[in-house]
Order: C-alpha cells, then sequence, then structure tokens
C-alpha cells in the first residue's frame, strides 16, 4: 500500500457523460500526478500540481481538466467521453517538487466507456 | 519533448540468469531516470532510481546503469526469480521538470 487512495476503483459510464475522479495524496507530500494507462499509448503523463499550483501539463486532452484542492486532494474531471478515453488512470504524489522524490502510485481508476 | 524508447518489448528467461532492459532518451537536459515494476493489475512501483551524477547504482540484485554520452540507461537484474516477472518500465523526467516520460515496457517472464 503506497499511501495514496484513489476513487472510485472502477467507473463504467456512456459516451458523452462527465466523470470525476479523485486522489488523495500520502499524508505530508505536496505533489500530485495524474497519469493515463491505456494498451495502445502505454504511461503518459496527463498533470502535475504541487501545493494547489499547475506545474507541467503533459498532452492533456482539452475535455480534460484538474485541480488541487486546498487539503491537497485532487480531481481529474474528464467530460464530453468518448470510447478512445477507455483507461486507467493513476494517480500519483511525491513529497515535494523539483527535486525528484519518488512518486507514489495509487491502486488507479479503471474507467471504461461504452 | 522528451522521447523515451524501450528494448525489449518482451523478454523471457530462465530462473537464475540475469536479464537486460535497455532505455533510450533524446534530451540531454534530462537528469532523472527512475525504473518502475508493474505487476498484472498493480500499481507502478519505484525500484531504484538514478541521477545523471553517477553512472551506476546497485540494490541488491538490481543495478542501473546510464551514459549520459550516449542517452542510454539500462536495469540489470541478476539471479532472476519468478516473483520478478511483471512489466517493468523505464522513465525520464524532462528537463527539470518532474515529468516523468515513460518508456513502452518490457514484459520479463522467468520461467523456474
Amino acid at each position: 500500500d503506497s499511501g495514496v487512495t484513489q476513487t472510485p476503483k472502477h467507473l463504467i459510464t456512456a459516451t458523452g457523460q462527465r466523470v470525476t475522479l479523485r486522489c488523495s495524496p500520502r499524508s505530508g507530500d505536496l505533489s500530485v500526478y495524474w497519469y493515463q494507462q491505456s494498451l495502445d499509448q502505454g504511461l503518459q503523463f496527463l498533470i502535475h500540481y504541487y501545493n494547489g499550483e499547475e506545474r507541467a501539463k503533459g498532452n492533456i486532452l482539452e475535455r480534460f481538466s484538474a485541480q488541487q484542492f486546498p487539503d491537497l486532494h485532487s480531481e481529474l474531471n474528464l467530460s464530453s467521453l468518448e470510447l478512445g478515453d477507455s483507461a486507467l488512470y493513476f494517480c500519483a504524489s511525491s513529497a515535494t517538487s523539483g527535486t525528484h522524490n519518488e512518486q507514489f502510485f495509487g491502486p488507479g481508476t479503471r474507467l471504461t466507456v461504452l | 519533448g522528451e522521447n523515451v524508447e524501450q528494448h525489449p518489448s518482451t523478454l523471457s528467461v530462465q530462473e537464475g540468469d540475469s536479464a537486460v532492459i535497455k532505455c533510450t532518451y533524446s534530451d540531454s537536459a534530462s537528469n532523472y531516470f527512475p525504473w518502475y515494476k508493474q505487476e498484472l493489475g498493480k500499481r507502478p512501483q519505484l525500484i531504484i532510481d538514478i541521477r545523471s551524477n553517477v553512472g551506476e547504482k546497485k540494490d541488491q540484485r538490481i543495478a542501473v546503469t546510464l551514459n549520459k554520452t550516449a542517452k542510454h540507461f539500462s536495469l540489470h537484474i541478476t539471479e532472476t526469480q519468478p516473483e520478478d516477472s511483471a512489466v517493468y518500465f523505464c522513465a525520464v523526467a524532462e528537463g527539470n521538470t518532474d515529468k516523468l516520460i515513460f518508456g513502452t515496457g518490457t514484459r520479463l517472464q522467468v520461467f523456474p
């Protein structure tokens, strides 16, 4: 158990819908990262937040957005869902930013878009 | 942006043999190179990492070597065991950021 929690574990929804994935980092960690893992694209970095502020963005679609709240938990919002958005979404956390601390991954949320 | 290539995509070895996985990267400014192990249905877990100021790092049966000039780094697992069977990902922190760019993964199978 890494100490990073993600909810829900599984999510099944239809095309065109909107979902919210939630992540709680390890106690004391200020950085939260989101990754998408699909069979054809592998593990792809989406976005990094540090203490509430966006630090880096990957190839995140405009339909996707994220935020980190004052209590440091983070949410990833996916809207206008398409079949190709079906994937495993991981959240990771690390102590700080800019010092290459280990990123601890959560158990993931498996999203299925039908 | 950073581009990471990983080879081989699959690797089968006999228990007790060594396994080597290689990665290349494109951005000479990158200076942090972690390796993650992902068992089936589980989360990626860091197994070893290396920073650009060293050329090699060891942790028991696992070692990583880095050649900054050639922009490649490798994972070496010695005396492999069946529980080493998993998918291994190399990654590179792009530039001076914490943004990890992952390789495409190597599925390692260790046969008893």
